[in-house]
């Protein structure tokens, strides 16, 4: 089983609201990462958990907040976002941070900001 | 700068051809290549993953690595419509604190015709 859940499927809101993505995997992964996809264009790394700790930040912007609580989950935090920032957010998982893990997507959360 | 460079597309063939999807990549010190599937407003799902040079077979699928010409393909035998989508080739490799990080190329679409 290589699932990975996301949740939401599809949020929209303000510049001023609050909203959390939440990503889930029970396959024993020890890597987790958050992804944003624009229409057209190759995912983008934003964030890298290995053992629950916060392992890469591509210079996100402090308005994504990520969390990990433990080894099955992953929140990603939204804050006073830009409508440049509707887009495709993706999840994924491996059983380790390294060049030799295959990552798995979730189904992803598609988000419009208004 | 790691780049990995594939053909827009799209790519047409009939049903029951053979598509050949490509992909280069610029730094030698990759170590690991996967492909994946992305259908229209979904997520990418893992088709294959190959680390060592030659031919890796699963099912209608085969993945051609060549480490010295820094190049790496898909072969999709007997295309079925269904596997029309946009193909993403992703690299990783051991560079230094992104262990692990996907790199992705824009991705190849794929159409093919009944």
């Amino acid at each position: 089983d290589t699932e990975v859940t996301q949740t939401p499927k599809h949020l929209v809101m303000g510049m001023t609201n609050k909203k959390s993505l939440k990503c889930e995997q029970h396959m024993g992964h020890r890597a987790m990462y958050w992804y944003k996809q624009k229409a057209k264009k190759p995912p983008e790394l934003m964030f890298v958990y290995s053992y629950e700790k916060l392992s890469i930040n591509e210079s996100v912007p402090s308005r994504f907040s990520p969390e990990c609580p433990n080894s099955s989950l992953l929140n990603l935090h939204l804050h006073a976002l830009q409508p440049e920032d509707s887009a495709l957010y993706l999840c994924a998982s491996s059983l380790r941070q390294g060049w030799s893990y295959e990552q798995y997507f979730g189904p992803g959360t598609r988000l419009t900001v208004t | 700068q790691k780049e990995v460079e594939q053909n827009s597309g799209p790519l047409s063939v009939p049903e029951g051809a053979i598509a050949s999807l490509n992909c280069t990549y610029s730094d030698r010190v990759s170590q690991s290549f996967f492909w994946y599937r992305q259908y229209s407003g979904k997520s990418p799902e893992l088709i294959m993953s190959i680390y060592s040079n030659g031919d890796k077979e699963d099912g209608r699928f085969t993945a051609q690595l060549n480490k010295a010409s820094q190049y790496v393909s898909l072969l999709i035998r007997d295309s079925q419509p269904s596997d029309s989508a946009t193909y993403l080739c992703a690299v990783a490799g051991n560079y230094g604190g992104s262990q692990g990080n996907l790199i992705f190329g824009k991705g190849t679409k794929l159409s093919v015709k009944p």
